[in-house]
């Protein structure tokens, strides 16, 4: 069945930069597109970007000069690395497959920046 | 951006009750909207797309309607494992963008 796993470190340092992995299965990343979406506590989502089938990328503007996202179809991966993080980033980060609605969700990993 | 408005921000209501949760574009976005459930702890769950279309294994008292920039999702007979979060998501237009939520409770 389809699934996907996010991973990465809870806890980053303003100013660094956050690297996550989301592990795929029951699916191909050459067959389907892979978003990352980020909530705050108590908040609505935000979509951040988005790996497409293809390998094209496509991100948010509000987020465009501090991210990327990149992916290893060998192993199933797509990464998210976000540079330049602040206290307003902490939130829960999920990636979700999906054309235009997110059928499929990651657990999500909680993301917390703090000195 | 198109921004999402949802209304009411929380709501209260009796088990048996119909409850409707409504959305507001700030442009036409040609019914490419869903819904979304979300429990504490858990990720989102996509209960309703194109406005009307109900997702797989989603319980047949969950609804959507509308069109242009006004849309609603309905909750007939609520039950007690509705209590949740409810969040519209449209994507007619880049970003993709999520209404702030709807937070349902019983009374």
């Amino acid at each position: 069945q389809v699934q996907l796993k996010e991973s990465g470190p809870g806890l980053v340092q303003p100013s660094e930069t956050l690297s996550l992995t989301c592990t795929v299965s029951g699916f191909s990343l050459t067959s389907y597109s892979v978003s990352w979406v980020r909530q705050p506590s108590g908040k609505g989502p935000e979509w951040m970007g988005r790996m497409w089938y293809d390998g094209d990328t496509a991100y948010n503007s509000a987020l465009k000069s501090r991210l990327s996202i990149s992916r290893d179809t060998s192993k199933n991966q797509v990464f998210l690395k976000m540079n330049s993080l602040q206290t307003d980033d902490t939130g829960t980060y999920y990636c979700t497959r999906g054309p235009n609605w997110f059928a499929y969700w990651g657990q999500g990993t909680l993301v917390t920046v703090s000195s | 951006d198109i921004q999402m408005t949802q209304s009411p921000a929380s709501l209260s209501a009796s088990l048996g009750e119909t409850v409707t949760i409504e959305c507001r574009a700030s442009e036409d976005i040609y019914s490419n909207l869903a819904w979304y459930q979300q429990k504490p702890g858990n990720s989102p769950q996509l209960l309703i797309y194109d406005a009307n279309s109900l997702a797989d294994g989603v319980p047949s008292r969950f609804s959507g309607s509308g069109s242009g920039t006004q849309y609603s999702l309905k909750i007939n007979s609520l039950q007690s494992e509705d209590v949740a979060s409810y969040f519209c998501q449209q994507y007619n237009n880049y970003p993709p963008t999520f209404g702030a939520g709807t937070k349902l409770e019983l009374k």
